[in-house]
């Protein structure tokens, strides 16, 4: 079946120190990858993508995630976090084969950046 | 641009009833998914709908069910609700024009059954 991980179900950091959001994936194929941020009591907002290409890629708000073909992972960093951050973190997958835009998501990481 | 708006953002519903739930897609979109996103879970796909038509579908029973309008608005139609049918119902709206890029939510419906 597949399937995206995310194994810590809170991450805490403290202001301007770096942090590390992961996620793995079970699916098969080259799967599109994503991830989005959730504040509370709202939808979700698109963070990144990895489609192809370079495997570190660079989205919103300063953050980054390094893609891993062989780990079949895709985990979300950001150099300095901000108390800002401090926010309900997914990642999801999308099957390339098929013909919807079906993302399969992870449980969520809370993250709190404490200052 | 306008983003994607849901309606209405909360909701409380009796056990049997039914339900539905609204979604205008970003201007520009022509695709409307939505999600099931229970208490400390992730967004789970329920249907897509493009042109109008169903094109995919999550493992949720037929009592979900949609509509897509010429306008690519859609609804979200859940029948014969159940207390497992309590979550925070997602609409996110895409272009087939444009597959590679990321879905757009809105800030969903928080429906509660009692």
């Amino acid at each position: 079946a597949q399937s995206v991980a995310q194994p810590e179900d809170q991450v805490n950091v403290a202001e301007g120190n770096p942090l590390t959001v992961k996620c793995t994936y079970s699916v098969s194929g080259n799967p599109y990858l994503f991830w989005y941020v959730q504040y509370p009591n709202r939808g979700l907002q698109f963070l990144l993508k990895y489609i192809t290409g370079d495997n570190l890629v660079k989205g919103s708000y300063g953050f980054e995630a390094e893609f891993n073909k062989s780990q079949t992972s895709f985990h979300l960093k950001k150099p300095s976090a901000l108390v800002s951050d401090s926010a309900l973190y997914f990642c999801a997958v999308r099957p390339r084969a098929g013909n919807t835009d079906k993302l399969i998501f992870g449980t969520g990481t809370r993250l709190q950046v404490f200052p | 641009e306008t983003g994607v708006t849901q309606s209405p953002t909360h909701l409380i519903k009796t056990r049997g009833q039914q339900v539905t739930l609204r979604c205008s897609s970003q201007s520009g979109h022509n695709t409307v998914s939505w999600y099931q996103q229970a208490l400390g879970q992730g967004p789970q796909f329920i249907f897509q709908y493009y042109r109008e038509e169903e094109n995919g579908r999550g493992n949720f029973p037929p009592r979900f069910s949609g509509l897509q309008f010429p306008n690519y608005s859609s609804e979200l139609n859940v029948n014969a609700l159940e207390l497992d049918d309590s979550a925070l119902y997602l609409c996110a709206s895409s272009s087939r024009t444009d597959p590679m890029a990321p879905l757009h939510f809105g800030n969903g419906t928080r429906l509660t059954v009692t």
